[in-house]
């Protein structure tokens, strides 16, 4: 089993422009979760989903937004990246009451 | 609202030392406790974690933690720590009616020589 996998590992993008983080998981998992980590402020969640077709705001999620149309998928988009969004972006999925983690995915928005 | 403390935001040790990394945390309800560890440029992986039964709880690597409920703390112990720990540990904290777990800002150990 692959775990929790993230795409793209590593991304610079120009501010006003467009991506989508794809994180995927193989364990069955209901729940997924997307944080962003960054220096001396720990995670903070952004979005999850409790099952397919499901999605919720976190603490931060301006600027974001998630799709989960396959249960084994969840979609971060930045529809116009800033620099404040420069971070690195981890997935997380739940058999609850643990998380599993994605390797993270660093951004940085110049 | 749940939060999580961690009180130290660095900790050096020296090698074969005993470590204790602080946690605590609020919440008006029962709660599940996780102890998470990041080495660099890594995911974040599971350490401990409590759900019920003994406030004592062992985890990977030698490091336990012991659940304090009047206290709302959750410390994170290893005897004699080893060169490889060198990592951030984090410690979360699940409301058992909610679905997110909330994590705290970290702790960075640092182990010398």
């Amino acid at each position: 089993n692959a775990g929790v996998t993230q795409t793209p590992k590593f991304r610079v993008l120009k501010t006003g422009q467009s991506m989508t983080l794809l994180c995927a998981q193989d364990m069955n998992h209901e729940y997924m979760y997307w944080y962003r980590q960054d220096p001396g402020m720990g995670l903070r969640l952004i979005h999850y989903s409790v099952g397919e077709g499901t999605t919720a705001k976190g603490e931060v999620p301006d600027g974001y937004n998630v799709s989960r149309l396959k249960k084994q998928n969840f979609l971060l988009g930045l529809e116009s990246a800033a620099p404040s969004q420069t971070s690195v972006y981890f997935c997380a999925s739940s058999y609850p009451p643990e998380q599993y983690f994605g390797p993270g995915t660093r951004l940085t928005v110049t | 609202a749940q939060s999580v403390t961690q009180l130290d935001s660095q900790v050096p040790v020296f090698e074969e030392a005993p470590v204790e990394l602080r946690c605590n945390y609020s919440s008006s309800v029962s709660v599940y406790l996780f102890w998470y560890v990041q080495y660099p440029n890594q995911g974040l992986q599971l350490l401990l974690k409590y759900l019920s039964g003994s406030t004592l709880v062992k985890g990977i690597n030698g490091f336990e933690a012991e659940f304090n409920k009047s206290q709302t703390s959750f410390h994170l112990r290893k005897p004699s720590v080893h060169i490889s720990d060198t990592a951030e540990y984090f410690c979360a904290v699940r409301d058992l009616r909610d679905d997110k777990i909330i994590f705290g800002k970290g702790t960075r150990l640092h182990i010398l020589p």
